[in-house]
């Protein structure tokens, strides 16, 4: 069974601060998918990046970076400079790709907080 | 391109009380999924479609829940005899056909209240 733990339930910083959010993954399948979502406070699912597991190439995309280690089984993300903008509930996913029927498994979330 | 689209965004509704929301899926997106959202969770998966054919169901979807995607386009999902467990954010998401790694586009929810 697949399984998505994100151990950080509230993360509080200042602006400007560097934070990174924790994704830990569980799953018997060798070909996998990884994803990471934001929710803002309206509620709807923002994606924002797709990683598959023959790929542990870390990913930036501006002030967001993406370090996926297999060895380890984490997907962390890092947001740099964060910004009053950035608050939301950010989540984890799982999937075992299409023709296992793309089914996602969500963390349980971490809520960000950026204060000015 | 529009997204996803889901109605209503919100619903009241009494115990006991049916209710049906509305998805709308990204143009030619063959395949659809329905995810319940409770106050502080994660989504979980509830159902999907490929086409008009459901292929999957969860346990969370009780006899009480049905969902139909008559035309292999919309989709609905109704809850019978609601009950207050049942208060959560319902989401929709749809992905094109024939992509291995496809990654899930959300519609905004519809968020149910059964008082």
């Amino acid at each position: 069974a697949q399984k998505v733990t994100q151990a950080q339930t509230e993360i509080s910083v200042v602006e400007k601060e560097d934070v990174t959010l924790d994704c830990v993954y569980e799953t018997r399948d060798t070909t996998y998918y990884l994803f990471w979502y934001k929710q803002p406070p309206s509620g709807e699912l923002v994606f924002l990046i797709r990683r598959n597991s023959f790929d542990e190439q870390n990913e930036i995309s501006g002030r967001y970076s993406w370090n996926f280690q297999k060895s380890t089984s984490s997907f962390n993300f890092t947001i740099t400079a964060s910004q009053v903008v950035d608050s939301a509930v950010y989540f984890c996913a799982l999937s075992e790709g299409y023709n296992a029927g793309n089914m996602l498994t969500f963390g349980g979330g971490t809520r960000l907080m950026v204060k000015p | 391109d529009t997204g996803v689209s889901q109605n209503p965004r919100h619903k009241i509704t009494k115990r006991g009380q049916n209710v049906t929301f509305r998805c709308d899926p990204i143009s030619e997106h063959n395949r659809l999924y329905w995810y319940r959202q409770t106050l502080g969770q994660g989504p979980e998966f509830l159902t999907y479609f490929q086409n008009e054919a459901q292929l999957e169901k969860s346990r969370l979807l009780s006899d009480r829940f049905s969902a139909e995607r008559p035309k292999g386009s919309f989709s609905t999902l109704e809850i019978q005899r609601t009950e207050q467990g049942d208060s959560a954010m319902y989401l929709c998401a749809s992905i094109p056909p024939g992509t291995v790694s496809a990654t899930q586009y959300f519609g905004p929810g519809t968020r149910l209240l059964v008082l």
